[in-house]
């Protein structure tokens, strides 16, 4: 199947900081999703993003899908920022929607 | 708009007894739902799909017979954990999905963290 890497796998910033995250998945995906899980366990979707570039607020995401790597950028970090952030992909084979998640990156934001 | 909804969020339960997981699309309609096992800083581990009006799609290794899955309606999925052990204690997370065509889009409930004795 499908390999999902992200990176880093932890990550400690400052309040106010920016950070880059990266997704790379090994094969041609046609849906690619950003979530984030709050400390209480709740996931957000952040980005519905299989190629392109897209903004919401202090977050951006861009995914190069030729070249098999999304990237989630927070500026402006804050505390709020916290938990971990999957990407999860998936290739559509024979129109089935089966996603395949990376191991998240856990984000701590201190004050 | 896309709620998810999850009941209970918390279960304590004596081994040997099922457990009952409710999951609800509230303000639109799911063909497909997922139900996910997450273990303490671990990336969610997909169980099973589950299809409105037919039998759920479980991943390898896990025991059909052990995790019932129910998709009653468009809006509703039951997850039942049978003849509970400690072992089964873990977060169980449900997510719903909205869209179609490679457009799919998953929606998760607030999951339920389940403790067998």
């Amino acid at each position: 199947g499908i390999q999902v890497e992200q990176s880093p796998p932890d990550l400690i910033l400052q309040e106010g900081a920016n950070s880059t995250l990266r997704c790379n998945f090994s094969d041609s995906v046609n849906n690619l999703q950003w979530f984030h899980q709050n400390p209480w366990g709740q996931l957000i979707n952040l980005f519905y993003i299989p190629s392109g570039t897209k903004q919401n607020g202090r977050l951006s995401a861009t995914t190069v899908a030729t070249e098999r790597y999304s990237l989630l950028y927070i500026s402006s970090s804050q505390t709020t920022d916290s938990g971990v952030y999957f990407c999860a992909v998936s290739r559509g084979a024979g129109g089935s929607y089966i996603p395949t998640f990376g191991r998240g990156t856990s984000l701590i934001v201190h004050p | 708009g896309a709620v998810v909804s999850q009941h209970p969020s918390w279960v304590i339960c004596k081994s040997g007894t099922s457990v009952k997981i409710e999951c609800r699309s509230l303000d639109f309609q799911a063909t497909t739902m997922f139900w996910y096992r997450q273990f303490p800083k671990q990336s969610l581990m997909l169980m099973a799909t589950s299809n409105e009006g037919s039998k759920a799609t479980y991943e390898q290794g896990v025991e059909k017979d052990k995790f019932l899955i129910n998709h009653a309606s468009l809006t509703l999925s039951t997850l039942t954990v049978t003849s509970a052990h400690p072992e089964d204690s873990s977060f169980y997370i449900c997510s719903a999905v909205w869209g179609q065509g490679f457009k799919e889009t998953q929606y998760f409930g607030p999951g339920t963290r389940l403790l067998v004795l």
